[in-house]
């Protein structure tokens, strides 16, 4: 079965400072992964995906990931971080059975100012 | 292009009490449905999945039911709540193909007393 790790319940950041959350995934063929965004109280929103065409994946409120084979990993990045930044992120991978999405457990992230 | 309303936004109710939550979709005609559950802490909880009318998966046996009555509706019900069905209930949907990322609506807040 296929699973989704996420390193790091929280993840502290200066504003300004490089985001990095890492996500880890498990998978005996190429997934399809996808990183979600949510905010407290709200509904999760979809940041980026990667459907098996370029290997860096470029977003929305400028995150990007990469999808890395080898280490069977898709980590999100900012280059600088911003208030607004703060919330819960969460990757998830298709379960290419039956529709579903296997979901990393979520790290929050917290901007310093 | 696609909405997807989810109501009440919040919600208290007496244990023993029912419960019925409501989703729509508009803008899409055949989507997958999907409802699923924050409990502090424990992430992303799977509840019910639909494929069609009429078709419902249920992932995690409880005292919740769902049904699909039109294309687009999604409805989460109880007979008798019970205190551990308090969460954030998030009804989704998505497009019928395995690397669609889902859409998520606002969330209910649901505490039971």
């Amino acid at each position: 079965a296929q699973s989704v790790t996420q390193l790091g319940s929280h993840v502290s950041v200066s504003e300004g400072a490089l985001v990095l959350l890492r996500c880890n995934y498990s998978s005996s063929v190429p997934p399809y992964l996808f990183w979600y965004v949510q905010y407290p109280n709200q509904g999760l929103q979809l940041l980026l995906k990667y459907t098996s065409a370029a290997t860096l994946v470029k977003g929305i409120n400028g995150f990007e990931a990469e999808f890395k084979k080898s280490e069977t990993s898709f980590h999100l990045t900012k280059p600088s971080a911003h208030m607004s930044d703060a919330a819960e992120y969460f990757c998830a991978v298709s379960d290419l059975g039956n529709y579903q999405l296997i979901w990393g457990a979520g790290t929050k992230l917290i901007i310093k100012p | 292009s696609q909405t997807i309303h989810q109501w009440p936004a919040t919600l208290v109710q007496p244990v023993g009490s029912p419960l019925s939550l409501e989703c729509t979709v508009e803008g899409t005609s055949n989507p997958n449905l999907y409802w699923y559950r924050q409990a502090a802490g424990r992430g992303l909880q799977l509840l019910f999945y639909s494929v069609g009318i009429g078709q419902i998966s249920s992932e995690v046996p409880q005292n919740l039911s769902a049904s699909r009555p039109q294309d687009r509706q999604f409805i989460l019900s109880s007979k008798k709540l019970l205190l551990s069905d308090s969460g954030f209930y998030l009804c989704a949907w998505s497009e019928g193909v395995v690397y669609s990322p889902l859409h998520f609506g606002n969330g209910t807040r649901l505490t039971v007393t």
